[in-house]
Order: C-alpha cells, then sequence, then structure tokens
C-alpha cells in the first residue's frame, strides 16, 4: 500500500542553523501539506501547496519557512534559522484532489522529530 | 474560526470494558470530520471518517463514529477495548474549499490489564 514517507524520523540541530526537512508524497498526489505537532500538544496545520504554489498558510508559518517540490517526487520543509520553540514532530500529508471535498482525506507520514538545543 | 474540543484529555478503561471518546467540533456548515490513533512514536493513522450520509461511521480496528449535528458531536466509541488500542487519538475536522484540517488537543487511552 502506498504511503507517505519522510526523512529523517529525527533532526538534531542548534539554534540558528538551517533545516531542511524531507518528504516523499504517495505519487499520484497532488496536494501537499505541513503539520507541527509540538511536544504534548495539538497537531497545528502550516501549509499546503499545490501547482507548485503555496495554496493556505497558517500565521505559524512566517518568513523563517519555505516549501519546495525540487523534483516529482519531493516536496521539503525548510526552517532557514531555527529558534528554541521549533522543536517538534513534523508532519508532511498528501492527498489525491483538494481535501475536504468530496470525501478526500490526507494521508499522514510517521514524522520528523526536530530538536532545537 | 473552526474548532475541534476534546474534552477528555486522559482515559483509562480495563481490557473488555467499552469506550467511548468526546469531540465536539464549531463550524457554521457541515464539517468533514476524522478521528486518527497515534501510538507512541508513530504517525497518524486515520481510523474512520464522515462526509455525508450515514451519521453512524464504521472504521477500521472495530471503532465507530457517530455525528449527531444537533449536538455538534462525533463520539468515537468501540465496544471492548483491546490493550492494544492504548493510543493517542485525535478528532479533526476538514472544510470545504479550505486546504488544513484543524485537530483536537487529543485523548491519550490508557488500557489496564
Amino acid at each position: 500500500e502506498p504511503e507517505v514517507t519522510q526523512t529523517p524520523s529525527h533532526q538534531v540541530t542548534q539554534m540558528g542553523q538551517e533545516v531542511i526537512l524531507r518528504c516523499v508524497p504517495i505519487s499520484n498526489h497532488l496536494y501537499f501539506y505541513w503539520y507541527r505537532q509540538i511536544l504534548g500538544q495539538k497537531v497545528e496545520f502550516l501549509v499546503s501547496f499545490y501547482n507548485n504554489e503555496i495554496s493556505e498558510k497558517s500565521e505559524i508559518f512566517d518568513d523563517q519557512f519555505s516549501v519546495e517540490r525540487p523534483d516529482g517526487s519531493n516536496f521539503t520543509l525548510k526552517i532557514r534559522s531555527t529558534k528554541l520553540e521549533d522543536s517538534a514532530m513534523y508532519f508532511c500529508a498528501s492527498s489525491p484532489r483538494l481535501a475536504g471535498n468530496f470525501g478526500n482525506e490526507q494521508f499522514f507520514g510517521p514524522g520528523t522529530r526536530l530538536t532545537v538545543l | 474560526a473552526q474548532s475541534v474540543t476534546q474534552p477528555d484529555i486522559h482515559i483509562t478503561v480495563s481490557e473488555g470494558a467499552s469506550l467511548e471518546l468526546r469531540c465536539n467540533y464549531s463550524y457554521g456548515a457541515t464539517p468533514y470530520l476524522f478521528w486518527y490513533v497515534q501510538s507512541p512514536g508513530q504517525g497518524l493513522q486515520l481510523l474512520l471518517k464522515y462526509f455525508s450520509g450515514d451519521t453512524l461511521v464504521q472504521g477500521i480496528k472495530g471503532f465507530e463514529a457517530e455525528f449527531k449535528r444537533s449536538q455538534s458531536s462525533f463520539n468515537l466509541r468501540k465496544p471492548s477495548v483491546h490493550w492494544s488500542d492504548a493510543a493517542e487519538y485525535f478528532c479533526a475536522v476538514g472544510t470545504s474549499g479550505t486546504y488544513k484540517y484543524i485537530f483536537g488537543t487529543g485523548t491519550r487511552l490508557k488500557v489496564l490489564a
């Protein structure tokens, strides 16, 4: 069964460093998403991406964040200058069509745990 | 604004007992509703979803949920809990025309042998 994969599973970085979290969505999906879950808190939407551009973003997704689909398979989240409060689990998701419409669902990856020291 | 409330942070049940996890949402129109389960260190697995039609939805692992519009609720149930059901459960809402899901804060389920 196809699944969303994410690498690395755990990333440790120093405050102020740049990190890139990688995701491989399900191959025929067109919509891609990033969410984060700070330890002990709820899962929060960061950004959605369709047709090579951001389609929606939350207030959390500020200028230090960027997303990219550099090739036909990868979807990345870059945090330009990490802060302590960026420590969280980051989930990638994908959907074949616009999630929410007509029964479409988002399929989530296993997550990348980011620790900022 | 849309919101999801899971009033129970922790629930403990004995193995074999029945389970009900509560979820209330706030949204003007009919939302799309989901329950996800997250085992420690794992990702989010979809248990079931509601989009329209029959308000009682069957999911995987013996779970079901009932959409009650009058109560703005989508409670998750299981008639007999297994030790392997111990995990965190998240209710989520999606809405037509938007890209994001809004998640509740989760309910951590502990199962006693």
